[in-house]
C-alpha cells in the first residue's frame, strides 16, 4: 500500500526566500506525480505532473522534482511571495482505478 | 472548456439522513473520482468511475455510492449519516488513456450534526 510522507507539516518564511518542500513514497511504481495547491477551505489546483519516465517539471517560480529510486519528490519554490501562502500537497498515481494517495500537506505562510 | 463544478457549497445534515453531492466533470472526460478531506488531512480516495461503472474503491463501506451520467455529471451519495462524514467532498476528473492527470473542483463542505 503506497504511503506519502510531506515534510515539513507547516513553514513560515520571509517574503523573497527561495524554498523546498518535501515528499516521500513507499512504493516506487508510480505512474505520475501531482503536487497541489489549496486554499483554507477551497478545492485543489494542479501546480505540476511529473510523469513516472521525467525527472523534473517547471512552471514559473515553480520547479518540482521526481526521483523514484529513493521515492522522493520535491517542490521549490523560488522567490516566495505571501500569495504563496497556501498547503501545498504531493499525490500519487498508481495509474490504475486507485485513484490519488495524498500526503497530509505542507501548510506555508510567507511573511509580508 | 469549462472547469470542474460541484454543488452545493455547504451543507449541514442531522446524523442518519442521506445525502447526495454532485459534480459536473470537465468537458470530455470520462473518468471521475470523489475524495473525503478531513480537517487538516490529505484527501481519501472515496472511488472512481469510468464509462459509468465504478471500477476503483478505497477503504470506504457501501453506505457510500455513486452515479456516473453520459452527460459529464455525476453523483456521490451517502446513506445513515454518522457524524465523522464531516468533510469536504471532492471530485476530480480526467482522461484515461492520456495523463491521468486529475482535475478538481472546488468541494462540498458537509457538515453532519
Amino acid at each position: 500500500k503506497q504511503e506519502v510522507t510531506q515534510i515539513p507539516a507547516a513553514l513560515s518564511v520571509p517574503e523573497g526566500e527561495n524554498l523546498v518542500l518535501n515528499c516521500s513514497f513507499t512504493d516506487s511504481a508510480i505512474y505520475n506525480l501531482q503536487w497541489f495547491r489549496q486554499d483554507p477551505g477551497k478545492g485543489l489546483t494542479s501546480l505540476l505532473l511529473i510523469q513516472s519516465s521525467q525527472r523534473e517539471q517547471t512552471s514559473g517560480r515553480l520547479n518540482a522534482s521526481l526521483d523514484k529510486s529513493s521515492g522522493r519528490s520535491t517542490l521549490y519554490i523560488a522567490a516566495s511571495q505571501p500569495g504563496d501562502s497556501a498547503t501545498y500537497l504531493c499525490a500519487i498515481s498508481g495509474g490504475g482505478a486507485d485513484g490519488l494517495t495524498f500526503g497530509k500537506g505542507t501548510h506555508l505562510i510567507i511573511q509580508p | 472548456e469549462t472547469g470542474v463544478t460541484q454543488s452545493p457549497t455547504h451543507l449541514i445534515k442531522t446524523r442518519g439522513q442521506q445525502v447526495t453531492l454532485r459534480c459536473s466533470s470537465q468537458s470530455g472526460h470520462n473518468t471521475v473520482s470523489w475524495y473525503q478531506q478531513a480537517l487538516g488531512q490529505g484527501p481519501q480516495f472515496i472511488f472512481q468511475y469510468y464509462r459509468e461503472e465504478e471500477n476503483g474503491r478505497g477503504n470506504f463501506p457501501p453506505r457510500f455510492s455513486g452515479l456516473q451520467f453520459p452527460n459529464y455529471s455525476s453523483e456521490l451519495n451517502v446513506n445513515a449519516l454518522e457524524l465523522d462524514d464531516s468533510a469536504l467532498y471532492l471530485c476530480a476528473s480526467s482522461f484515461r488513456g492520456r495523463s491521468y492527470e486529475q482535475y478538481f473542483g472546488p468541494g462540498t463542505r458537509l457538515t453532519v450534526t
